[in-house]
């Protein structure tokens, strides 16, 4: 089992829509967890944190379930420039050092 | 600019030439990592470093070395440059603890081998 799996998609979705990934992770003493947007291949940003109690940054809202050990991301109001890969990232600790690991990301394009 | 910077941008190489990608940043982050990317792969981890002069293997760290004698750079050397290792490469860093921080990335290296 990989230790961050995401469905790779690709979701395709129109203009206005909502649309919601899932992320599961197999380290339950994971401790921090992200989603990152990517673009094109380009380097990956930081589109937000997820935090225990859930939080929402305008139309994303992202949750954390602790017990079946998943985060999801909601996209609400699709914009075309929506378009890209997200990739879900989760802190896996070893050792002394800190090791994010990654999902395989998942692609989401919005239609017109 | 403050920020993270690798250098080069894209780079084409024979099979067998030893090839340094190079990463800078100016915040002096403790943490620095290298990750490559592949298509069916996501981002892997290579190589990490927690400090200067302490360095450790990530999940894919063969045909590669690292040091770190200086903060602020973070160099990874192929030392014999193999087809399999066409990749993007992405430099990261961490601003503060590693449980609770995210990467801020450089922009990437693509890299062919020959």
């Amino acid at each position: 089992r990989k230790e961050v799996e995401q469905d790779p998609g690709p979701f395709n979705v129109p203009e206005g829509a909502t649309v919601a990934f899932n992320c599961t992770y197999s380290n339950s003493a994971s401790q921090s967890f992200f989603w990152y947007r990517q673009d094109c291949r380009k380097e990956p940003k930081l589109l937000m944190s997820v935090y225990s109690s859930g939080n929402e940054d305008g139309r994303f809202t992202a949750q954390l379930n602790r017990a079946s050990q998943y985060i999801s991301l909601l996209i609400r109001d699709s914009k075309l420039s929506d378009s890209a890969t997200y990739l879900c990232v989760v802190n896996g600790i070893y050792n002394q050092g800190g090791k994010l690991i990654f999902g395989q990301g998942t692609e989401l394009s919005v239609k017109p | 600019d403050a920020g993270i910077t690798q250098s080069p941008r894209y780079k084409i190489t024979e099979t067998g030439r030893q090839v340094t990608l190079m990463c800078h940043q100016t915040w002096s982050h403790s943490y620095m990592f290298w990750y490559r990317q592949d298509l069916g792969h996501g981002l892997r981890l290579i190589y990490y470093s927690a400090a200067a002069d302490i360095t450790d293997k990530g999940e894919v760290p063969d045909g590669y070395v690292v040091s770190r004698s200086k903060t602020e750079n973070f160099p990874l050397t192929l030392e014999s440059a193999t087809r399999s290792q066409t990749s993007v490469y992405f430099c990261a860093s961490i601003s503060g603890r590693v449980t609770n921080s995210p990467l801020h990335f450089g922009n990437g290296t693509r890299l062919t081998v020959t």
